[in-house]
């Protein structure tokens, strides 16, 4: 079975430095992978997505995530933090047979002036 | 601008009490789910349809009823066999399920249900 992994609940961070948000996976054939935001009493943004090609995707708002298929790892990045970037993230795995999405159990991430 | 509508925001429901929440989506989407958002939980799948007047059981449907007779629309009742049913609803939709499979989920801005 498909499944995903953010092994860290929460993040902090400066503004202007670096972040990164972590996500590890585990699929049956090749991956098909996906970033989102949630702010408070909101639904979910689409960041950005991995399908096939360039190990390094860009997306929305200067986000951009490294796909690893050795470390089975795609984690979520940013070269300089905003402190309105402060929300929640989820990074989920498209199923087997394209029928649903398997979330993480998401990530805070902190951004301090 | 094209997107998803659920409503209400907030929603309170007594001890033995049904309550339907509502999804509409203008985006000429085939697929709509629904997933129940918990803190610390991620989100879980209760139901998902992939056509009109089709749907299917996602990871935690029981307690949870839904139908699709029409494209834009996707209700999901909370019935009172759900005995834990505080918890953020979000509703998303999808070009399709299986051909498309690449393409993001959009979501709605969720409804709150409480126990009074």
């Amino acid at each position: 079975a498909q499944s995903v992994a953010q092994p860290e609940d929460q993040v902090n961070v400066a503004e202007g430095n670096p972040l990164t948000v972590k996500c590890t996976y585990s699929v049956s054939g090749n991956p098909y992978l996906f970033w989102y935001v949630q702010y408070p009493n909101r639904g979910l943004q689409f960041l950005l997505k991995y399908i096939t090609g360039d190990n390094l995707v860009k997306g929305s708002y200067g986000f951009e995530a490294e796909f690893n298929k050795s470390q089975t790892s795609f984690h979520l990045k940013k070269p300089s933090a905003l402190v309105s970037d402060s929300a929640l993230y989820f990074c989920a795995v498209r199923d087997l047979f394209g029928n649903k999405l398997v979330f993480g159990a998401g990530t805070i991430l902190r951004v301090k002036s | 601008d094209g997107g998803i509508t659920q409503s209400p925001k907030y929603l309170f429901r007594k001890e033995g009490q049904n309550v339907t929440l509502s999804c509409e989506q203008n985006l000429n989407h085939d697929a709509m789910y629904w997933y129940r958002q918990d803190p610390g939980q991620g989100l879980r799948l209760i139901y998902y349809s992939q056509i009109v007047n089709d749907f299917q059981k996602g990871d935690i449907a029981e307690g949870y009823s839904v139908s699709r007779e029409k494209k834009e629309s996707f209700p999901l009742t909370v019935t009172s066999a759900q005995k834990n049913p505080t918890a953020f609803y979000l509703c998303a939709s999808s070009i399709s399920t299986q051909d498309r499979s690449n393409q993001p989920q959009h979501f709605g801005d969720g409804t709150r249900l409480s126990i009074l």
